[in-house]
């Protein structure tokens, strides 16, 4: 069975720009969260599908963030525009239950740095 | 807002010791906690958990202990090989809220051969 995906697996991009990062999680998952960790920092929630819909969007930074989730299947993470401070390691995962934490599958995250 | 923490950033061991790699936690009404482990190149991965109601509990080379009442979480790996060098993040839930984990900061673990 395919682990949860992310690509890409390194952006850099000048302050400014935009970019888009995207999640592809494990098949019949209907949960799925994005995560960001900061350099050195702890790992940070950022927001939480449930299927199509966002069940909890309470760690986004700010509106220059927009998740997507279409059709309940892949996720997309789009910075626009992108600061300095948004660099870090993006990570999703997801699971098939809304409480199995323990069963929370993390892809291999998106290394982004903004110059 | 409160948040887990952790005493050291990195641990350097021999190949063959004990380690223990700790963690603080500030939320009170915390009733779960997991411990995972980050290889370079990948995402946390699940190692152990265990409830508020528990002190101890043992996996596969790995014990994690809970005292509640200093707030303290460890991670103990006996026999430290080298595939365990990694980054262990501790987590804490609030199973009665939004099931969201709140992580620490990441303990890098090194070990020498």
């Amino acid at each position: 069975e395919a682990g949860v995906t992310q690509f890409p697996s390194h952006s850099v991009i000048e302050k400014g720009q935009t970019v888009t990062l995207r999640c592809d999680p494990i098949s019949g998952h209907d949960n799925l969260y994005w995560y960001r960790r900061v350099m050195g920092k702890e790992i940070k929630f950022l927001l939480h599908f449930v299927k199509e819909s966002k069940q909890d969007e309470s760690g986004m930074p700010n509106n220059r963030f927009l998740a997507e989730r279409t059709g309940g299947t892949y996720s997309t993470l789009k910075v626009q525009p992108a600061e300095l401070e948004d660099s870090g390691v993006y990570f999703c995962a997801s699971s098939q239950r809304i409480n199995s934490y323990n069963e929370q599958f993390f892809g291999p995250g998106t290394r982004l740095t903004v110059l | 807002g409160e948040s887990v923490g952790l005493h050291l950033p990195t641990l350097s061991v021999q190949e063959g010791d004990n380690s223990i790699i700790n963690c603080a936690y500030s939320n009170s009404a915390s009733d779960y906690f997991i411990w995972y482990k980050q290889e370079s190149g990948k995402g946390p991965q699940f190692i152990i958990d265990i409830r508020s109601n528990m002190d101890k509990r043992q996996g596969q080379r790995v014990t994690v202990l809970l005292n509640k009442t200093v707030k303290h979480l460890s991670l103990q790996i006996a026999a430290t090989q080298p595939g365990d060098s990694a980054v262990y993040f501790c987590a804490e839930i609030l199973s009665g809220g939004s099931y969201i984990p709140t992580f620490g900061r990441g303990t890098s673990l090194i070990v020498h051969p």
